[in-house]
């Protein structure tokens, strides 16, 4: 079946743009994860959502990041007013329940580059 | 001081040889423990789930100490197709998906 997918797969902006990365997961999943990975650094978690509860956003680094989830599925990760420290690639996954022991599937990731 | 602590190597060993990656965690209270694989480039992969009383898969050999906080995982008579950077992961506390990467462990298996 269809893996995670994310939109677009790079981009490229100015400082002080704002922009909009884009995840489709795995139908049927009720759990999304934001993730980043920055050049020479770990994957650092961003956001969390599961089904309806309020999402876990203990991971964005600063209010100029926000996520949302429509309709339990498609998210949307934005990042306001893009500073050149945002450059990384954004990935997201999901799995089908939010506890811990179910396998998280990752999209191939979005590759943000601020000019 | 690192949630999550990983030799980043690069580790070059030749096709067959045994090569042991090991990291420590710093949150005793982390209920779950996993090594993905990520090539280069690519979205990592969950290559196996870590138990308190070990778990091998194949070639594959993951080990978990919890009173060191130590997880460790075991690669026999590796293959090119080995080559990859390894992932330690715990959760975080609680038993939620939130995930917390190590760096990773570069491994190149040469001919």
């Amino acid at each position: 079946g269809a893996g995670v997918s994310q939109s677009p797969s790079n981009k490229v902006t100015e400082k002080g743009k704002d922009v909009e990365l884009r995840c489709d997961p795995i139908s049927g999943h009720t759990a999304l994860y934001w993730y980043r990975q920055s050049l020479g650094q770990g994957l650092e978690f961003l956001i969390y959502f599961q089904g309806n509860s309020a999402p876990d956003k203990s991971g964005l680094p600063s209010d100029r990041f926000s996520a949302e989830r429509t309709g339990g599925s498609v998210s949307t990760l934005t990042i306001q007013r893009t500073q050149q420290e945002d450059s990384a690639v954004y990935l997201c996954a999901s799995s089908l329940e939010g506890l811990a022991y179910y396998e998280q599937y990752f999209g191939p990731g979005t590759r943000l580059t601020v000019t | 001081r690192k949630e999550v602590e990983q030799d980043p190597g690069p580790f070059n060993v030749p096709e067959g040889a045994t090569v042991a990656f090991n990291c420590t965690y710093s949150n005793s209270a982390s209920q779950s423990f996993f090594w993905y694989r990520q090539d280069c480039r690519k979205e990592p992969k969950l290559l196996m789930s870590v138990y308190s009383s070990g778990n091998e898969d194949g070639r594959f050999t993951a080990q978990l100490n919890r009173a060191s906080q130590y997880i460790s995982l075991l690669i026999r008579d590796s293959k090119l197709s080995d080559s990859a950077t390894y992932l330690c992961v715990v959760t975080g506390s609680g038993n939620t998906g939130k995930l917390i990467f190590g760096q990773g462990t570069t491994l190149q298996v040469k001919p």
